[in-house]
């Protein structure tokens, strides 16, 4: 099974700050890695999929890079919905894991 | 719009069994694949399961392969998780979602919350 770990565990930031979130793979898993925002309260929402592409009605400030084991999430200038959980998932040999989510908070 | 709406989850004891459903609308659901997902109370997201668009095919983690059975009913837009031998570790929100074209979740239902406790 592939393990995802992302990091930090916890980001705290203000409003309008650029937010850098990390998803690290134990092993290649291509360009298959998606990225989800869950918010208090609700079913999580498909943000990125195949590493950099935006789901249909993101926003542009959401931008995923990276390839093989490492992966980034990055959020342009933090907007007061933003602030959520983030995580990461990866699809190999059919079979999905989660990374175990980073958290957005207001500082 | 597309609505998935998840039922059946509630209280039961270790042991026990339980069947989740989850009504979908709002698009062809005879033509996608459907996944399970679970969250335990405070915890991250894992996967469950996922079953074909035709049902000719079903995967399962292996933390619930043998115990649990995903299904369909294209005729009445419904999926189903069927819950047996029921653990405490179990207890979760349980949601369903639709296998997009590029083979990624969304989107989600609103969930049910199985909770298994003595």
């Amino acid at each position: 099974e592939i393990v995802l770990t992302q990091s930090p565990g916890t980001l705290s930031l203000s409003p309008g700050e650029r937010a850098t979130l990390s998803c690290r793979a134990s092993q290649s898993v291509s360009s298959f890695l998606a990225w989800y925002q869950q918010k208090p309260g609700q079913a999580p929402r498909l943000l990125i999929y195949d590493v950099s592409n935006r789901a249909t009605g993101i926003p542009a400030r959401f931008s995923g890079s990276g390839s093989g084991t490492d992966f980034t999430l990055s959020i342009s200038s933090l907007e007061p919905e933003d602030f959520a959980v983030y995580y990461c998932q990866q699809r190999s040999n059919w079979l999905w894991t989660f990374g175990q989510g980073t958290k957005v908070e207001i500082k | 719009q597309v609505q998935l709406v998840e039922s059946g989850g509630g209280v039961v004891q270790p042991g026990r069994s339980l069947r989740l459903s989850c009504a979908a609308s709002g698009f062809t659901f005879s033509s996608y694949g459907m996944h399970w997902v679970r969250q335990a109370p405070g915890k991250g997201l894992e996967w469950v399961a996922l079953i074909w668009y035709d049902g000719s095919n079903k995967y399962y983690a292996d933390s619930v392969k043998g115990r649990f059975t995903i299904s369909r009913d294209n005729s009445k837009n419904t999926l189903y998780l069927q819950m047996n031998s029921l653990r405490v570790e179990d207890t979760a929100v349980y949601y369903c979602t639709v296998v997009t074209p590029e083979d990624w979740f969304d989107p989600w239902g609103q969930g049910t919350l199985v909770t298994v406790s003595s």
